[in-house]
């Protein structure tokens, strides 16, 4: 399956502050990636999908604004969560898709965001 | 839109025994399913997953999960367990017509005593 890879793995930051996640396609071109958001004990929730070139597709209820993707290259796309806040404060994962419209999704190691 | 359920929120069993999560989902199209697992401190990792033909799906490290289309399941099966299988697993569905898109179940939590 693809390699991915998430920079950093934790980051703390203070209330008001922005942070930026990266996440990279080691071994292959991904021209779509997914961002997701996983609380504590909980399951993963989609944020929103980036599209290598065009703008984000943001799920209901995730607010575009806030959580800033940015896919300009087929190896990498990032999340910055602008402002961040204590209820920020979540694991975020990325994933990659082999492609086609029965694509298998490969994840990242996460991020594991911390705000003060 | 569809949504996916798994029953148990966490399971404990011995080594050796035999382990069955249940996974249903809600959508009347077609579906591709799967089942991830995250072990403590690592990231999702695939296990299987099912798009057509046989509904009987085997994966790595023994697992096994069977498409039940008329119940809307897609259960996942190890005979027996090891240490090693302690982690979360997670069902996921993406309906063809939301293109990749992944539904994830609740998680199951599974603790295997050696």
């Amino acid at each position: 399956g693809a390699v991915v890879s998430q920079h950093p793995s934790r980051v703390i930051c203070k209330s008001g502050t922005s942070v930026k996640i990266e996440c990279r396609s080691l071994d292959f071109q991904a021209t779509t990636m997914f961002w997701y958001r996983q609380f504590p004990k909980q399951s993963l929730m989609l944020m929103a999908t980036s599209n290598e070139g065009s703008k984000a597709t943001y799920e209901q209820g995730v607010e575009k604004d806030k959580f800033l993707i940015n896919h300009a290259s087929l190896t990498l796309s990032t999340l910055t969560v602008t402002s961040a806040h204590p209820e920020d404060s979540s694991f975020y994962i990325c994933s990659t898709t082999s492609g086609g419209a029965s694509g298998t999704q490969y994840f990242g190691p996460g991020t594991r965001l911390t705000v003060l | 839109a569809q949504s996916v359920s798994q029953h148990n929120h966490h399971v404990i069993l011995s080594e050796a025994a035999s382990l069955e999560l249940g996974c249903n989902y809600s959508y009347g199209g077609t579906v591709n399913l799967f089942w991830y697992v995250q072990y403590p401190g690592q990231h999702l990792q695939l296990l299987l997953k099912y798009f057509s033909g046989d509904p009987l799906v085997k994966g790595i490290k023994g697992f096994e999960a069977e498409f039940i289309k008329s119940k809307f399941s897609f259960n996942l099966r190890k005979p027996s367990v090891q240490w090693s299988d302690t982690a979360e697993y997670f069902c996921a569905v993406n309906a063809r017509a939301a293109g990749n898109k992944l539904t994830f179940g609740g998680g199951t939590r599974v603790l295997v005593k050696p």
